[in-house]
């Protein structure tokens, strides 16, 4: 049984460019939520989707950060007009609903 | 709003000695609370999740315990090895918090040979 899937594990992007992250989770597992990493920080909690649904997006700013997980096929975040202050890791998890959750090994992205 | 505090931040050890991580938390209603190992440059490796009706839960050399009311976690490790070696994160889901896990920053372990 495959783990949580994460893709690409490191993406460079320039300032003004979009990046898109991609997030496969555990099979069984319907509950998705992404965390940021940001250097010398602890993950920070970002959005929490089931399939086709947002249930909680406290966490997104509010601007240029969208995220969706549709009937079919991965999780994705998306991040519009990078700017370097979105330079950080960006980990999935995914679980079953109120239990464990399983953490993907992340994407690191670097906005130069 | 739910804060969690993992103090020291980081500890240096010799292999071989037993270790007590400390982790705490403001808001006493919650759901569970896992410990976590993250390897540098890895993603996170479930160690121990304890619900909110328990005590304690034990994995090999590790012992979690969970003391709700007082907000208060800790993780022992016995016999400490250079494979335990990573940062331990404590996170918890608070009722009423959709789910999400609010994460302490960590704590970095050194186990020296």
């Amino acid at each position: 049984n495959a783990g949580v899937m994460q893709n690409p594990r490191h993406l460079v992007r320039r300032r003004g460019q979009e990046a898109r992250l991609r997030c496969s989770p555990m099979k069984g597992h319907s509950h998705v939520y992404w965390y940021r990493q940001l250097p010398e920080e602890g993950l920070k909690f970002m959005v929490y989707l089931q399939k086709e649904n947002i249930i909680d997006e406290s966490g997104m700013p509010k601007e240029r950060f969208s995220a969706e997980f549709p009937k079919e096929g991965p999780s994705i975040l998306r991040i519009q007009q990078v700017v370097r202050g979105d330079s950080a890791a960006y980990f999935c998890a995914s679980s079953r609903g109120s239990e464990t959750q399983y953490f993907g090994p992340g994407t690191r992205l670097l906005v130069l | 709003k739910q804060e969690v505090t993992q103090i020291p931040a980081a500890l240096s050890v010799p292999e071989g000695e037993n270790l007590v991580l400390n982790c705490s938390f403001t808001d006493s209603a919650i759901y569970n609370l896992q410990w976590f190992r993250q390897d540098p440059g890895k993603g996170l490796t479930s160690l121990l999740l304890i619900q909110s009706s328990q005590r304690e839960q034990t994995s090999g050399r590790l012992n979690a315990s969970l003391d709700k009311s007082s907000g208060r976690s800790t993780l022992y490790i016995a016999a400490s090895q250079p494979g335990d070696s990573a940062t331990y994160l404590c996170a918890v889901q608070t009722q009423g918090g959709s789910e999400k896990l609010v994460f302490g920053k960590g704590m970095k372990l050194t186990v020296n040979p």
